[in-house]
């Protein structure tokens, strides 16, 4: 079992939906991130948290829009997908500040899927 | 981004053989590198690290070998089992706070 949860596991939704996937650890970690996977592709690193701070956004278009509310919590709103956003989205966490030289715990992340 | 890719995207060995799973990248500041593993329907798992001050690691079953030279870094797993049938991957953390996966090689164990 992964000591980082994600929910919901699968989520279907309209291009003019608004949704969001959420993810939390309970390890003190102070480090979280969203990554984006397409089928048979490596994980793509989209935002990293640092200490609740957005530290780093890898030119994710706003229609992704990430969320900390608190050390534990990780948040990714959705609205306005387009088709092409479908794809398994993961989190993970990392001891300290990140990315810095530390291995990432990952979740079994959101199959995500736009109508 | 940064090129990190594996010279074979599928290997097939059979089930006790050893394996051996390699990786090329391109920035030769990296510092860090770190092998996943990812079974079908889960996330990548850690399986070890390596920072670029080492050439060696070990771990239960498995060893990581850098070759800075080169640019290279493997993956042996020792008396493969059909548990160890997934995709992995490499990482590198480049200087700049980078952190990117590799292109990815599935592993199948033969029973």
């Amino acid at each position: 079992d992964t000591e980082v949860t994600q929910t919901p596991k699968h989520l279907v939704m309209g291009m003019t939906n608004k949704k969001s996937l959420k993810c939390e650890q309970h390890m003190g970690h102070r480090a979280m991130y969203w990554y984006k996977q397409k089928a048979k592709k490596p994980p793509e690193l989209m935002f990293v948290y640092s200490y609740e701070k957005l530290s780093i956004n890898e030119s994710v278009p706003s229609r992704f829009s990430p969320e900390c509310p608190n050390s534990s919590l990780l948040n990714l709103h959705l609205h306005a997908l387009q088709p092409e956003d479908s794809a398994l989205y993961l989190c993970a966490s990392s001891q300290r500040g990140g990315p810095g030289n530390q291995p990432q715990h990952f979740g079994d992340g959101t199959r995500l899927s736009i109508l | 981004g940064e090129s990190v890719g594996l010279h074979l995207p599928t290997l097939s060995v059979q089930e006790g053989d050893n394996s051996i799973i390699n990786c090329a990248y391109s920035n030769s500041a990296s510092d860090y590198f770190i092998w996943y593993k990812q079974e079908s329907g889960k996330g990548p798992q850690f399986i070890i690290d390596i920072r670029s001050n080492m050439d060696k690691r070990q771990g239960q079953r498995v060893t990581v070998l850098l070759n800075k030279t080169v640019k290279h870094l493997s993956l042996q797993i020792a008396a493969t089992q059909p548990g160890d049938s997934a995709v992995y991957f490499c990482a590198e953390n480049t200087p700049g706070n980078q952190f990117y996966f590799g292109t990815g090689t599935s592993l199948t164990v033969i029973p």
